[in-house]
């Protein structure tokens, strides 16, 4: 168990709909960081924040927003689904964003769009 | 620059043999190398790391060779075994890509018993 959870493990939803996925760090890290995989397709770095404030953006579409909340949760957005965002959506976290820090990851949720 | 290219894609491995893995790289400013172990339906995990003032890292049967001149990292794993079986991610970052993980693609590694 890495300590960051995620919620929900599972989420089914038509084309055209928006859904939000939910990750809690690891109790005193910083940064969470986003990560989509696609099946037995590699990590596809989403977005990172550190302390409330977006750090990074990799390769987020349009419709996907984040957002890191005061007591550091974050949360993910995705809207006007297509099915080609099914997928395992990752969290992760990691003490902070300066440093060369392990980045710990949720157990994902995977994303069905029908 | 900033891509990590890892191979083979697929990998296996009798027990008891070596698995190795290999990546490459172009951005020389890359200093922090880890790889990261996944099983089926889990998150990655850091399995073991290294910084470019080492050419080898050694944890268990896991060892990190690292080349600088060539700019190639690799793993290996020794006397692999069926609980080995999992995808295996290489990556690299640095300061000037803000400290942000450039993954490679995966290696999905199967130990045949």
């Amino acid at each position: 168990d890495s300590g960051v959870t995620q919620t929900p493990k599972h989420l089914i939803t038509a084309t055209g709909q928006r859904v939000t996925l939910r990750c809690s760090p690891r109790s005193g890290d910083l940064s969470v960081y986003w990560y989509q995989q696609s099946l037995d397709q590699g990590l596809q770095f989403l977005i990172q924040y550190y302390n409330g404030e977006e750090r990074a953006k990799g390769n987020i579409l349009e419709r996907f927003s984040a957002q890191q909340f005061p007591d550091l949760h974050s949360e993910l957005n995705l809207s006007s689904l297509e099915l080609g965002d099914s997928a395992l959506y990752f969290c992760a976290s990691s003490v902070g964003g300066v440093s060369y820090n392990e980045q710990f990851f949720g157990p994902g949720t995977r994303l069905t769009v029908l | 620059q900033q891509q990590v290219k890892q191979s083979p894609q697929s990998l296996i491995v009798q027990k008891g043999g070596i698995s190795i893995i290999n990546c490459a790289y172009e951005n020389t400013a890359f200093d922090y190398f880890p790889w990261y172990q996944q099983f089926p339906g889990k998150g990655p995990a850091l399995l073991i790391a290294i910084r470019p003032d080492v050419s080898e890292k050694k944890e268990g049967r896991f060892t990190i060779s690292f080349n600088k001149s060539a700019k190639q990292f690799s793993l290996h794993i020794m006397d692999s075994q069926p609980g080995d079986s999992a995808t295996y991610f290489c990556a690299a970052s640095s300061e000037d890509s803000n400290y942000q993980l450039i993954w490679g693609a995966g290696t999905k590694l199967i130990i045949k018993p």
